[in-house]
């Protein structure tokens, strides 16, 4: 039973485009969700997260979107570098950032130079 | 702040044998979160402590394994009698309860392989 879902096993783009990376959740009691990014060998890393009483937060060149209604967000990356390249996971929480979280799959990010 | 830090990084037993790994938070972290990450597959919450207190652990969490976290410090997660189907990157992460935006912070992970 995945709670979180990323469909998309990996995303390929061009260095300076744009990164879209989806995530679609069924449980309604998640409040907030999180995106971590991870390079081999290394743990997850956070990147940015989005409350559910927002429906955008920006930091820098990472944007994530929420739509409740439809249970999606999105991380968008602008503009994408090498290194971003990494797998990305969505995660989403019950109870805030800093309690139990529950992963997608991961989405493998490939930024072409 | 010197990170989430996993001892051993690598860990390569034989089926049967029972394994310990060791999880050091950041310092003034009161939560303490393990999980498990098999190939393909994002992290799968096993159990978090709270200062001392075990509050939570998955049914992935057979009797076969074991966590503590005696002084609220440092963190142990025992495994008996290993399986093949327990190998793994096991991950330990912790946060900072009293923090609303507080993330929780992973360490690299101790890789367990059983033959």
């Amino acid at each position: 039973d995945q709670q979180v879902k990323q469909n998309s096993p990996s995303l390929s783009v061009q260095e300076g485009r744009i990164s879209i990376l989806n995530c679609d959740y069924t449980n309604s009691m998640f409040d907030y969700f999180l995106w971590y990014k991870k390079y081999p060998a290394e743990g997850p890393t956070f990147l940015i997260s989005i409350s559910s009483i927002k429906d955008k937060n920006e930091d820098g060149r990472f944007t994530v979107f929420l739509n409740k209604s439809a249970k999606h967000l999105s991380l968008h990356i602008v503009p994408s570098q090498p290194g971003d390249s990494a797998v990305y996971f969505c995660a989403a929480s019950g109870a805030g950032a800093n309690s139990k979280l529950t992963f997608g799959k991961g989405i493998t990010l490939s930024v072409r130079p | 702040d010197t990170g989430v830090s996993q001892d051993p990084r690598h860990k390569i037993t034989k089926r049967g044998q029972n394994v310990t790994f060791r999880c050091d938070p950041i310092s003034e972290h009161n939560r303490l979160y393990w999980y498990r990450q098999t190939l393909g597959q994002g992290p799968e919450f096993l159990t978090y402590f709270q200062n001392e207190a075990q509050l939570e652990k998955s049914r992935l969490l057979s009797d076969r394994f074991s966590a503590e976290r005696p002084k609220g410090s440092f963190s142990t997660l025992e495994i008996q009698r290993t399986e093949q189907g327990d190998s793994a990157m096991y991950l330990c992460a912790s946060s900072l309860v009293q923090g609303v935006d507080s993330p929780l912070h992973f360490g690299n992970g101790t890789r367990l392989t059983v033959t």
